[in-house]
C-alpha cells in the first residue's frame, strides 16, 4: 500500500531552470493538492484539482504550472526557478466523498533553488 | 494570508503533563482540522471538528471549536515523548473546492 509518493525527495538546482515535481497516489482520490511549507507560513496552498483534468489556484499559484492528465498524478512545475521557490513542497489527495474532509500528504520535496 | 493562527508557537513539557494548543481563525469554516508533523516528515490528520459541534474526543485528543470566537484548542492529554512534533490547525470554508488553509504551527516538545 504506497499511499501518496513524491520523487524527487530532494532537488537542488539553478535559478532560471525549469524544475517538474511528482507526485502519485494510489488510493484514486478525486482531490489533489500541491502545497509549498516555509518558516513562520505554515502551509501554502498552491495549486488543486478536483478530477482529471481539473485544476485550480490557489493562494501562491505564481510561479507555478500543474496537470493532471491522469487521476493518480498531479505533478508541479516551476517554469523558471528563482530563489524565493527554495522551499519544501508537499503534495496531498482527499477522497470526493462528502464526508471524507480530510487530507493525506507525501513526505514532501525538499527544492533549493541557488 | 493564513486562516488560522496557532498559540503558542513553541511549548515544552515534561512526559505525562498536559498539552494545550490554541488556534484562532479569521473568517467562517465549514468545519477546522487538526495535523500534526513530526520533524522531516508529511503532515498526519489527526482530528476534524465540524461547524455545529462544540467538543471532539479521540483517544487522548481533545479538541473544542467556539465558532462565536472564532477559536479553537487542542488538547494533548498525559504526554508522550513520542507526541514531539509540530501542530497545524487547518480551516476548511469549501467542502466543494477542499482546500485548506493552514495556520504557522505550534511547536511541542516533550522532555522524557
Amino acid at each position: 500500500d504506497a499511499g501518496i509518493t513524491q520523487s524527487p525527495r530532494y532537488k537542488i538546482t539553478e535559478t532560471g531552470r525549469q524544475v517538474t515535481l511528482m507526485c502519485h497516489q494510489t488510493w484514486s482520490h478525486s482531490y489533489m493538492f500541491w502545497y509549498r511549507q516555509d518558516l513562520g507560513h505554515g502551509l501554502r496552498l498552491i495549486y488543486y484539482s478536483a478530477a482529471a483534468d481539473i485544476t485550480d489556484k490557489g493562494e501562491v499559484p505564481d510561479g507555478y504550472v500543474v496537470s493532471r492528465s491522469k487521476t493518480e498524478n498531479f505533478p508541479l512545475t516551476l517554469e523558471s526557478a528563482t530563489r524565493s521557490q527554495t522551499s519544501v513542497y508537499f503534495c496531498a489527495s482527499s477522497e470526493a466523498s462528502g464526508g471524507a474532509l480530510t487530507q493525506y500528504f507525501g513526505p514532501g520535496t525538499r527544492l533549493l533553488v541557488l | 494570508s493564513q486562516q488560522g493562527e496557532e498559540d503558542p508557537q513553541a511549548l515544552s513539557i515534561q512526559e505525562g503533563e498536559n498539552a494545550t494548543m490554541n488556534c484562532s481563525y479569521k473568517t467562517s469554516i465549514n468545519n477546522l482540522q487538526w495535523y500534526r508533523q513530526n520533524s522531516g516528515r508529511g503532515l498526519v490528520h489527526l482530528i476534524l471538528i465540524r461547524s455545529n459541534e462544540r467538543e471532539k474526543h479521540s483517544g487522548r485528543l481533545r479538541v473544542t471549536l467556539d465558532t462565536s470566537k472564532k477559536s479553537s484548542s487542542l488538547l494533548i492529554t498525559a504526554s508522550r515523548a513520542a507526541d514531539t512534533a509540530s501542530y497545524f490547525c487547518a480551516g476548511l470554508k469549501d467542502t466543494g473546492r477542499r482546500a485548506l488553509t493552514f495556520g504557522s504551527g505550534t511547536r511541542l516538545q516533550v522532555q522524557p
